[in-house]
């Protein structure tokens, strides 16, 4: 099956700080990627979708300014979360999809947990 | 829009007893269904799903799950669970046409199998 990695796996800053953590399909072109967020013992909340070139399309209640997506080609897509704060600490999952647009070629990264201290 | 209700948050299990997660959704028009299994610290793994045709769809792993549509049900069988299978265990649905195919999750089902 496809693989998306994400990177890094852990990662704790300060308040204050950004974070970046990348999203990358190893063997396929994902034209659409998806970010979501998983709180402990909670489902995975969708933040935001981005398609290859363009801008990233947000969830209601998910702050543009605050996560920053890129996604700049075709296998990377990028979530920055600028002047983290502890509330921000999570863990985030990154998906992407192949170009058949299919539900079934959905596929998820193993997940960077962030802390902020 | 479509919503994914899973009944029961934690199920404990004894190695090698039979288990159903149950998973029910609510949605307008008609909808793929699928399971997912996340263990600690990883992200979701595709486990099984149901697109068309035949509606007992199976894993690799002896898992298997039946769509019933008068029932709006997807629940999830194994008939002798390994504690390798305690885990974390995602229903979702997504529309099946006109639409983005963006998979709405269910809260999850925590498997717990003890020796």
């Amino acid at each position: 099956g496809a693989v998306v990695s994400q990177h890094p796996s852990r990662v704790i800053c300060k308040s204050g700080t950004s974070v970046k953590i990348e999203c990358r399909s190893l063997d396929f072109q994902a034209t659409t990627m998806f970010w979501y967020r998983q709180f402990p013992k909670q489902s995975l909340m969708l933040m935001a979708t981005s398609n290859e070139g363009s801008k990233a399309t947000y969830e209601q209640g998910v702050e543009k300014d605050k996560f920053l997506i890129n996604h700049a080609s075709l296998t990377l897509s990028t979530l920055t979360v600028t002047s983290a704060h502890p509330e921000d600490s999570s863990f985030y999952i990154c998906s992407a999809r192949g170009p058949q647009g299919a539900p079934s070629e959905q596929y998820f990264g193993p997940g960077t947990r962030l802390t902020v201290t | 829009a479509q919503s994914v209700t899973q009944l029961d948050s934690q199920v404990p299990v004894f190695e090698e007893a039979p288990v159903e997660l149950r998973c029910n959704y609510s949605s307008s028009v008609s909808v793929y269904l699928f399971w997912y299994v996340q263990y600690p610290n990883q992200g979701l793994q595709l486990l099984l799903k149901y697109l068309s045709g035949s509606t007992l769809v199976e894993s690799i792993n002896g898992f298997e799950a039946e769509f019933n549509k008068s029932q709006t049900s997807f629940h999830l069988r194994k008939p002798s669970v390994h504690i390798s299978d305690t885990a974390e265990y995602f229903c979702a649905v997504s529309r099946a046409s006109g639409g983005s195919y963006i998979p709405t999750f269910g809260r999850g089902t925590s498997l717990i199998v003890h020796p």
